[in-house]
């Protein structure tokens, strides 16, 4: 079946640290890959997304390549602040009828100063 | 105006009893859906809506009872409530439910069952 893999956490960073989140997936067809984000008390929001081979989604210093050669969608960041502390999901949708976001685990950061 | 709106934010109930959770999107879009988030932060979709139309239904117990009136709204019925009901529900809409398609989610119903 589809699923989605990522590295479990919490993830503790200093202020402009660089960050990589690792997230593999499983599909059957050619899956769109997503990020979302989730800051404390909220629901989830896009953080970006690439829906084919090669393609690199980027949004607010954050980036994500896909690569269907090693079935993964890491996201990076090169300096972190404070401010992006929140869970991090990745996820995948295969299309169809019945077309459903699957989401890995979460991965909690917390960004310290 | 907030796109995707749920309420209540917050429900503390007793076992046994029934609750419903409500959920309008000002989108304009045509798909709806009903996500749970477990106590480790796991998403799992329950159910989805496509133009009033029950699409997905992920092996939810049928204690569990989605109304969609119109596109705008999706609502969720919870009958004879159980403790391991706990947990935050997640409205979410997209524009017609493709492939490669954002989700807009609601900010959650935290749902305590005593």
């Amino acid at each position: 079946g589809n699923s989605v893999t990522q590295m479990e956490g919490p993830v503790t960073l200093s202020e402009e640290a660089f960050l990589t989140i690792n997230c593999t997936y499983t599909a059957t067809g050619y899956p769109s890959l997503f990020w979302y984000v989730q800051y404390p008390g909220e629901g989830l929001q896009l953080l970006l997304k690439a829906t084919k081979a090669d393609d690199k989604g980027s949004n607010k210093g954050f980036e994500a390549t896909y690569r269907k050669e090693t079935t993964s969608f890491h996201l990076e960041k090169g300096s972190v602040q404070v401010s992006d502390s929140a869970v991090y999901f990745c996820a995948l949708t295969t299309g169809g009828a019945t077309n459903k976001l699957i989401f890995g685990t979460g991965t909690l950061l917390a960004v310290q100063p | 105006d907030t796109a995707v709106s749920q309420t209540p934010k917050y429900l503390v109930t007793q076992m046994g009893n029934d609750k419903s959770i409500k959920c309008e999107q000002n989108l304009g879009h045509d798909t709806m859906y009903w996500y749970k988030q477990d106590s480790k932060k796991f998403l799992k979709i329950m159910f989805s809506y496509n133009n009033k139309e029950l699409i997905i239904n992920e092996t939810v117990p049928n204690r569990f009872s989605p109304k969609s009136p119109d596109k705008a709204h999706l609502n969720l019925h919870i009958n004879s409530l159980e403790l391991g009901d706990s947990a935050v529900y997640f409205c979410a809409s997209s524009q017609s439910g493709q492939k490669g398609e954002k989700l807009f989610f609601g900010s959650g119903t935290q749902l305590s069952v005593l």
